[in-house]
């Protein structure tokens, strides 16, 4: 059983152009979570979806970032006309039903906007 | 919403003594707390957790208390090594609940000094 698979690992964007995370949960999970860590700082929470559904986007800016978790296929975080300040470690963790507790982490994206 | 505080940010011990890292959180409801160790370029991974119906779990040398009563719980290491040099982070969630989000403290940086 793959763990959380997340892709790319890099991804380096100039200011104004959109930046496409991925993240695959682990077989069977179908929560997905996604944090960002900025330099030396902790994980801070963006959204909680499950599948084709948002539960949780308090985290989330309300301008230019978006997420969804599709019936198929993995969980997409989207930043459009990414700025400098978008530049972090984006993390996703997933996580049986509720019922179950452990969340697992992926490598992380490093996102670097130039 | 709730609310994780974590201390100290940083902590430096030396080879051989014990580390204690403190989280408190203000949900009261909130009744799992996991720890996460972060090494450098690596996702956070789970090392202990705890729910809200014990008070103390033991993991070789790692151990987390917990204190409902006063929201607060505690990761203690004992023997440390240079291994154990890392970014932990605690978390608070509610396990048993359609939203089983999760909500992590700032992290603390641990350095052990061989």
């Amino acid at each position: 059983n793959a763990g959380v698979m997340q892709n790319p690992r890099h991804l380096v964007r100039r200011r104004g152009q959109e930046a496409r995370l991925r993240c695959s949960p682990m077989k069977g999970h179908s929560h997905v979570y996604w944090y960002r860590q900025l330099p030396e700082e902790g994980l801070k929470f963006m959204v909680y979806l499950q599948k084709e559904n948002i539960i949780d986007e308090s985290g989330m800016p309300k301008e230019r970032f978006s997420a969804e978790f599709p019936k198929e296929g993995p969980s997409i975080l989207r930043i459009q006309q990414v700025v400098r300040g978008d530049s972090a470690a984006y993390f996703c963790a997933s996580s049986p039903r509720p019922g179950d507790t452990e969340a697992f982490f992926g490598q992380g994206t490093r996102l670097t906007v130039v | 919403g709730e609310n994780v505080e974590q201390h100290p940010s940083t902590l430096s011990v030396q080879e051989g003594d014990s580390a204690v890292i403190k989280c408190t959180y203000s949900d009261s409801a909130s009744n799992y707390f996991p720890w996460y160790k972060q090494e450098l370029g690596k996702g956070p991974q789970l090392i202990i957790d705890i729910r809200s119906n014990v008070g103390e779990k033991k993991d070789q040398r790692i151990a987390v208390t917990l204190n409902k009563t006063a929201k607060h719980f505690s990761l203690h290491i004992t023997e440390t090594q240079p291994e154990d040099s890392a970014v932990y982070f605690c978390a608070a969630s509610i396990i048993f609940s359609d939203n089983n989000d999760m909500r992590f403290g700032a992290g603390t940086r641990l350095t052990v000094k061989p």
